[in-house]
């Protein structure tokens, strides 16, 4: 089944090291997502991938960085990691053509910051 | 900019009882419309949407919508609730030229009591 791949599904990371979470899909669609959710709250959009095209939320603090490699990959990259930034982290991609209206989350990746 | 209301952060129902959960939006440009629910360390998974034609739409499970645009909402109903139906579902707003970003209400937890 086409599908939404997140790795790993849980992640521990120490205050202040440099994390890499990994997004991969085999829908071939050209956009993809990448979301914050806190607990009990809503999944907020850090940034996205029209294709190769980069854009970023205004309120998207720089320590989050992230790379498209190609159109199945994506990574969430976090520079230095704080105690606020434990959370769960959602990939999510929407093809283009036609009526393509609805995104396809992967299952997440729970981030815990010791 | 979009934004969306959910009444209620958490209803509680028995089981066999009447599902309704509240949804408000507000748009200037047409909107289209979600539902996603979210299991427990799960990604979101798409019930229903709203895009254009026929106001009253059909999702998976047994849930279903209506647009109402005099009342600028989207409430989610289902018949009779089950067991599984408890978890956390969420509204969404995403409009065209936006890359259809999603942006979520704050969730409502069902609970579903025997």
């Amino acid at each position: 089944d086409a599908m939404v791949i997140q790795n790993p599904r849980y992640q521990v990371t120490q205050f202040g090291k440099p994390v890499t979470l990994s997004c991969s899909q085999t829908l071939n669609h050209n956009v993809m997502y990448w979301y914050q959710q806190k607990s009990s709250q809503a999944p907020k959009l850090l940034f996205h991938y029209y294709d190769k095209d980069f854009n970023n939320e205004a309120d998207t603090p720089d320590n989050f960085q992230s790379r498209r490699p190609n159109t199945s990959f994506c990574f969430l990259d976090i520079r230095s990691p704080g105690l606020g930034d434990a959370a769960m982290y959602l990939c999510a991609t929407r093809g283009s053509g036609g009526a393509s209206y609805e995104q396809y989350f992967g299952p997440g990746t729970r981030l815990t910051v010791t | 900019a979009q934004s969306v209301t959910q009444l209620g952060s958490h209803v509680s129902v028995s089981e066999g009882a009447l599902v309704l959960l509240r949804c408000n939006y507000s748009s200037s440009v047409p909107p289209y419309l979600f539902w996603y629910v979210q299991y427990p360390n799960q990604g979101l998974q798409l019930l229903l949407k709203y895009t254009t034609g026929a106001t009253l739409v059909k999702g998976i499970n047994g849930f279903e919508a209506e647009f109402k645009k005099s009342e600028t909402s989207f409430h989610l109903t289902k018949p009779s609730a089950h067991m599984s139906d408890a978890a956390e579902y969420f509204c969404a707003v995403s409009v065209l030229g936006s890359n259809y970003k999603l942006t979520f209400g704050k969730g409502t937890l069902l609970t579903v009591n025997p």
